[in-house]
This record gives structure tokens, C-alpha cells and sequence, in this order.
């Protein structure tokens, strides 16, 4: 089973962009999770996503955002980006919620 | 308030020798654990979780943990490190997603 798969891996964008991360999860899995990564704060839970609605969030402004589609696949979108947005971001996805969750890759997001 | 702490921010291990990564959380409810590794520029592989039940999970990798109620611990343990094992080690806990995590602790193994 293909794991899951996030796209794009590398991106960098300038103070006051937009930007949106794609995340596809494992086949079957319905629920999405988003996390950001830094060296100064660590992983920090973004949101969770299943069965396209938002099911938990974490404590971020709301310039972070996201959806969910029908098949499960799941977009993070960050607008008006500022500098200490630069971090990885993971996404996991699990068969539902309060269940083991499986991280992608990562996304790593360089703002100018 | 919910948290986990590892107490060890980088621990050198000789290779063949045992290793203990230590884990303290503090949760309302009934913790879901788990144990993660990342190594550079790359996701995270769960290597254990223990939801209930025995208290010593087994993981891959040759990697144990065992949940202590009374001390809120759940160390990672591993008879023998291998060079491969060099990486950096989180503890998480939830309630399986939103999870809060530890900042860490980088595993180096020396020949």
C-alpha cells in the first residue's frame, strides 16, 4: 500500500505570499492531520481533517487554513506568509480518528 | 496542561550498547503513547504505540517501551544500537491524531 504523499517537497515563497500544500493519504484512510515543524517550537498540531470537516485544532492565527475532499486528500493553505512560517510540514493520515497516524514526507516551506 | 517532556536533548551511545530514551507526559485522560523517529529530511516512522493493555510494547526495529502509570513515563529502550539507529526520537501522546509531542531527543551512535 503506497504510503502517504505530499507534494510539493521543497518550496519558497516571499513575506506576503500565499501558499497551498497538498497532502494525499494512505488509500482508505479517512482522517487528515497537519503539523508544523521548527527547530525553536518543535511539531505542533495544525488541524485534523475527516470525512471533510474539521474535526480538531491547534493553537495557530487564522492565516493557516485547510479542506478535504471527498477522496481524502487534503490542501493546507497559508496566506499573508511571514518569515517564522518557514518550517517542514507533515501531514499523517489514519483510518479515523483517535487511531494511529502515518506521516508523509514532509513538506519543507522556505519564506523570503 | 497536556505535555510531554524528554528530558534528553542528545545522547551519544556506543554501537552494540544498550539504549534508554526517556519519556514523561502529562495528560488528562487515558494516554494514547507513541514513539517516532525521524531522520534527516524525512517524515516520521511510528515505532510503538501502546494504547492499552501490557504495559511493555514491542516495536520495529528491535525497540521496546514500557508505560508506567505511576511515574506518567514511557521510555524507549534498545539492547543493542546499531549505527543505523542514529537519528532524532519522539515521544507523542493523544488520543491517536492532534497529538503533542516532545522536542525531541537526537540519538548519535559512535564506533
Amino acid at each position: 500500500k503506497a504510503g502517504v504523499t505530499q507534494t510539493p517537497r521543497y518550496l519558497i515563497k516571499t513575506r506576503g505570499q500565499q501558499v497551498t500544500l497538498s497532502c494525499s493519504p494512505i488509500s482508505g484512510h479517512r482522517s487528515v492531520s497537519w503539523y508544523q515543524q521548527t527547530p525553536g517550537q518543535g511539531l505542533q498540531f495544525l488541524f485534523e481533517y475527516f470525512s471533510e470537516t474539521q474535526r480538531n485544532k491547534g493553537n495557530f492565527p487564522g492565516r493557516f487554513s485547510g479542506r478535504q475532499f471527498s477522496n481524502s486528500r487534503s490542501e493546507m493553505n497559508v496566506s499573508t506568509l511571514e518569515l517564522g512560517d518557514s518550517a517542514l510540514y507533515l501531514c499523517a493520515s489514519s483510518p479515523g480518528t483517535e487511531q494511529t497516524q502515518y506521516f508523509g514526507p514532509g513538506t519543507r516551506l522556505l519564506v523570503l | 496542561a497536556q505535555s510531554v517532556t524528554q528530558p534528553d536533548i542528545h545522547i551519544t551511545v556506543s554501537e552494540g550498547a544498550s539504549l534508554e530514551l526517556r519519556c514523561n507526559y502529562s495528560y488528562g485522560a487515558t494516554p494514547y503513547l507513541f514513539w517516532y523517529v525521524q531522520s534527516p529530511g524525512q517524515g516520521l516512522q511510528l515505532l510503538l504505540k501502546y494504547f492499552s493493555g501490557d504495559t511493555l510494547v514491542q516495536g520495529i526495529k528491535g525497540f521496546e517501551a514500557e508505560f508506567k502509570r505511576s511515574q506518567s513515563s514511557f521510555n524507549l529502550r534498545k539492547p543493542s544500537v546499531h549505527w543505523s539507529d542514529a537519528a532524532e526520537y519522539f515521544c507523542a501522546v493523544g488520543p491517536g491524531t492532534a497529538l503533542i509531542f516532545g522536542k525531541g531527543t537526537t540519538l548519535s551512535v559512535s564506533s
